[in-house]
């Protein structure tokens, strides 16, 4: 499968654990987005990556949540200290020319 | 700021129905305009667009038309199918490559 995949796909945490999902895009596209989703609504914009650059991140990625692509290639997104609003679906994305996206990974913090 | 508006769902229609999900947009600059699909238990995926103004997208059967004087995408199908039920998102981004922003979707539901 070449697609996008996203690891672990579902993650239950308690209150104040670290996270950290794993994102690994078409090997090919240089830019990576990820996003989150909740329950009826339609995807967020967190942040995105060209290559192993940072370019823009969303004022709704707080200082808990840090994102990474250390080589251009997989990237990282951490959330520190979780709290029981960080539940939803985390989305990731990476494109060339046209966005394909992920199954995500869907997070559950009690 | 840069923002979609679709209408809410859920839609229910019966097979073979005809399709509206209306879709409008506030943008700086020029949008590309999207519509995603998501169905149950897969990820997004673009069902069709469309990068200026008058252009219409199209795909498996479903078409939307880039309207600048209205500022309007709206999604339509002649004939759906139970197949078709699904999550459409309507969705725009303001410069090429840059990140999309999503409306909040629009659950429909075909009925055999």
């Amino acid at each position: 499968d070449t697609g996008v995949s996203q690891d672990p796909r579902h993650k239950i945490t308690k209150r104040g654990q670290n996270v950290t999902f794993r994102c690994d895009p078409i090997s090919e596209h240089n830019r990576l987005y990820w996003y989150r989703q909740t329950l009826g609504q339609g995807p967020e914009f967190l942040t995105y990556f060209q290559n192993e650059a940072q370019l823009e991140k969303s004022r709704l990625l707080s200082d808990r949540f840090s994102a990474e692509r250390p080589k251009g290639s997989f990237s990282t997104l951490e959330i520190q200290r979780t709290e029981q609003g960080d539940s939803a679906m985390y989305l990731c994305a990476s494109s060339l020319l046209e966005l394909f996206f992920g199954e995500g990974s869907r997070l559950t913090v009690l | 700021g840069n923002s979609v508006t679709q209408m809410e769902g859920p839609v229910t229609l019966s097979e073979e129905a005809f399709l509206t999900i209306n879709c409008t947009y506030t943008a700086t600059g020029y949008p590309s305009l999207f519509w995603y699909v998501q169905y149950p238990g897969e990820g997004l995926q673009l069902l069709l667009k469309a990068t200026k103004a008058d252009d219409k997208g199209s795909n498996k059967g479903f078409e939307a038309t880039y309207r600048k004087e209205t500022t309007s995408f709206h999604l339509e199908k002649g004939s759906v199918q139970v197949s078709d039920s699904a999550v459409y998102f309507c969705a725009l981004s303001v410069n090429r490559d840059d990140k999309i922003i999503f409306g909040k979707g629009t659950r429909l539901h075909i009925l055999p």
